[in-house]
């Protein structure tokens, strides 16, 4: 079983619609969850993260944690072409201390 | 200006070359990190340094030879590739190594010939 799995993608939303990305964790120590945004060629930026189950709003994007699920996803309101991108999930287990395990990315597409 | 700068960004070299790779942040961190990003794969860490001690090396083969001479320089040093060890490679830094985001180098996208 993957430690950080998400669905590869492509996935195509329309200019306007939600974008919906998911990710599934293994390990129930799992404190930390972050969400980057990766541009082709580009490096990971960091877009939001998440340590309390619930929702945490930060303009159009909102990510939503369930710890009893092992869930984490990340929405995107009123998705832009500029939202095209990679989407990494990542996890931090807090005794591995410096071990950040990221998922493969879920590759997103916002058509005008 | 991302914070975390790397050189070169591109490098192509033989098996048989000996290079290496340079990352510097102006962040102010403690923490440093050498990440392999392949094709179709998730974002492999390599190294961790925290205030110029390696506090991880995550089984990576030792023609990739890591070097923290302080806490804003890393560097990787590279010798006798093979194919397969072409990939983009990030260097990362955060505040401490603890339960801290992460903030990217552009990275250097390196092609073993």
């Amino acid at each position: 079983q993957k430690e950080v799995e998400q669905n590869s993608g492509p996935l195509s939303v329309p200019e306007g619609a939600i974008a919906s990305l998911n990710c599934t964790y293994s390990d129930r120590g799992s404190q930390s969850f972050f969400w980057y945004r990766q541009y082709s060629g580009k490096s990971p930026e960091l877009i939001m993260f998440i340590y309390s189950n619930g929702d945490k709003e930060d303009g159009r994007f909102t990510a939503q944690l369930n710890k009893a699920s092992q869930y984490v996803s990340l929405l995107i309101r009123d998705s832009q072409p500029s939202d095209s991108a990679t989407y990494l999930c990542a996890t931090l287990l807090f005794t591995s201390g410096s071990r950040l395990t990221f998922g493969e990315g879920t590759q997103l597409t916002v058509n005008p | 200006e991302t914070g975390v700068t790397q050189t070169p960004r591109h490098l192509v070299m033989g098996m048989t070359n000996k290079k290496s790779l340079k990352c510097e942040q102006h962040l102010g961190h403690n923490a440093m990190y050498w990440y392999k990003q392949s094709a179709k794969k998730p974002l492999e860490l390599m190294f961790v340094y925290s205030l110029e001690e390696r506090v991880e090396n995550n089984s990576v083969p030792s023609r990739f030879s890591p070097e923290c001479p302080n806490s804003s320089h890393l560097f990787l040093h590279l010798h006798t590739l093979q194919p397969e060890d072409s990939a983009l490679y990030l260097c990362a830094s955060s505040p401490d190594v603890y339960n801290s985001p992460l903030h990217f180098g552009n990275g250097t996208r390196l092609t073993v010939t």
